[in-house]
């Protein structure tokens, strides 16, 4: 069983359109996260949730909303996309926060906006 | 603001070879976190190293988190082309409780056989 998992993989789309990437973590975990991978492979975090609670926000256009509808699932919803948010989103989870807590990460969802 | 750097950004080297991978920060970490991504797969957990001067092996592999924790290193001995990968550093950052990582650059490996 996949612990984290994200869909879809790949997500190719237009200019202007709305798009969502679903996560879901079967480890039991507390908290989880959207990290953005750029073209050179730097790693950022975007969002982290907490018991369905928001607890980072980084400076993210608010074209840009996380739902968590339970602790088991975060999903991304991007509201008229941009040429500029082409990059590999990765969804994460810990099972505590703070400064032991490994990050598992799901296998990432390739978005390309042409 | 909290940055982690890492060096070298790349490295080509032959089977059998050694090769140590920095990341340094002007700021002290609680914990740094080594991760090791391959091509369309998410990063995966290597170790974690919480004490200023700690030192962890997993097998060929020697982390140390510097006496300051604000700097770490990953060697490799006598690397493999399994060893092949992008090689990330993190530390946990901001508030002591959001669990929020920042990456360094990462390192892409390539071990030749």
């Amino acid at each position: 069983d996949t612990a984290v998992s994200q869909t879809p993989k790949y997500l190719v789309t237009q200019m202007g359109n709305d798009k969502s990437i679903k996560c879901e973590q079967n480890l039991g975990h507390d908290t989880m996260y959207w990290y953005k991978q750029d073209s050179k492979k730097f790693l950022k975090i975007m969002f982290s949730y907490n018991n369905k609670e928001l607890i980072i926000n980084e400076t993210v256009p608010n074209r840009f909303s996380p739902k968590s509808p339970d602790k088991a699932h975060l999903n991304l919803h991007i509201n008229s996309l941009e040429l500029g948010d082409s990059a590999v989103y990765f969804c994460a989870s810990s099972q505590v926060r703070g400064a032991l807590a490994p990050a598992f990460f799901g296998q990432g969802t390739r978005l390309t906006v042409v | 603001t909290q940055l982690l750097e890492q060096s070298p950004q790349f490295l080509s080297i032959q089977e059998g070879e050694n090769l140590t991978v920095y990341c340094n920060s002007s700021s002290v970490f609680s914990s740094l976190q080594w991760y090791r991504q391959e091509p369309g797969e998410g990063p995966v957990l290597l170790v974690t190293v919480v004490t200023g001067g700690e030192v962890k092996k997993l097998k060929r592999l020697t982390f140390q988190f510097g006496d300051a924790r604000k700097d770490s290193s990953l060697h490799i001995t006598a690397a493999q082309t399994g060893d092949t990968g992008l090689y990330l550093c993190a530390g946990v950052g901001g508030s002591s409780n959001t669990g929020k990582l920042i990456f360094g650059q990462g390192t892409t490996l390539q071990v030749k056989p």
